[in-house]
């Protein structure tokens, strides 16, 4: 197992552009994570899978982003219209079993920059 | 709403000395879990240690243990006989117990080990 993946790792795009990420999980874990973080600060929460299926989206994200869990394997976060606010660092974490008792494992993360 | 608040956002330490990184929190949940998590510079987060809310033990793993004061709401770790790789961000974090493992993190602090 090589932990939780994260495609690509950088990306530069212009304002305006859409991107789209990638995150491929630990697998047969359940739960899947999208946060996002600036520089300097803790992540930020973004939205939430189990299994395919997207359970809570934090206010954070826009009607801009979009995330997707097909078949409750891989997921992908896609941002259109891209601003210079949107410049972060994306991270996925899975999990498996219930809240707490298991721990969360990150990716290194996309780090996107808005020119 | 659920709060971290990490109040260093630098600490720095001596190998072989002892720090402590401060952390307080606020939830509403009657169980929770808390978390202390390493970020190494461009390298995934990772977790440290973990503890219950209704666990009265403070947890240990090896150089690592937490002071956990459940009525003041405060979460410290503190790293025995540091050592130069321990030099990272470390956050504090919070899962409400009913959230579905979704984590609230602190600022970070900052921890530099010198030699």
């Amino acid at each position: 197992d090589t932990g939780v993946s994260q495609n690509p790792r950088h990306k530069i795009t212009k304002r305006g552009q859409n991107v789209t990420f990638r995150c491929d999980p630990i697998s047969e874990h359940n739960r899947l994570y999208w946060y996002r973080q600036t520089l300097g600060q803790g992540p930020e929460f973004l939205t939430y899978f189990q299994n395919e299926a997207q359970l809570e989206k934090s206010r954070l994200l826009s009607d801009r982003f979009s995330a997707e869990r097909p078949k409750g394997s891989f997921s992908t976060l896609e941002i259109q219209r891209t601003e210079q606010g949107d410049s972060a660092m994306y991270l996925c974490a899975s999990s498996s079993g219930t809240s707490g008792d298991t721990e969360a494992f990150f990716g290194q993360g996309t780090r996107l920059t808005v020119v | 709403a659920q709060t971290v608040t990490q109040s260093q956002p630098e600490m720095s330490v001596q190998e072989a000395e002892t720090v402590t990184l401060s952390c307080t929190y606020d939830t509403s949940e009657s169980n929770y879990y808390l978390f202390w998590y390493k970020q190494p510079p461009s390298r995934q987060m990772i977790l440290v240690i973990r503890q219950e809310a209704y666990k009265q033990q403070n947890a240990t793993e090896n150089r690592f243990s937490v002071n956990f004061q459940k009525a003041a709401k405060s979460f410290s770790l503190k790293i025995s006989d540091s050592q130069l790789g321990d030099t990272a961000m470390y956050f504090c974090a919070l899962d409400g117990g009913t959230s579905y493992g979704k984590l609230t993190f602190g600022q970070g602090t900052i921890l530099t080990v010198h030699p």
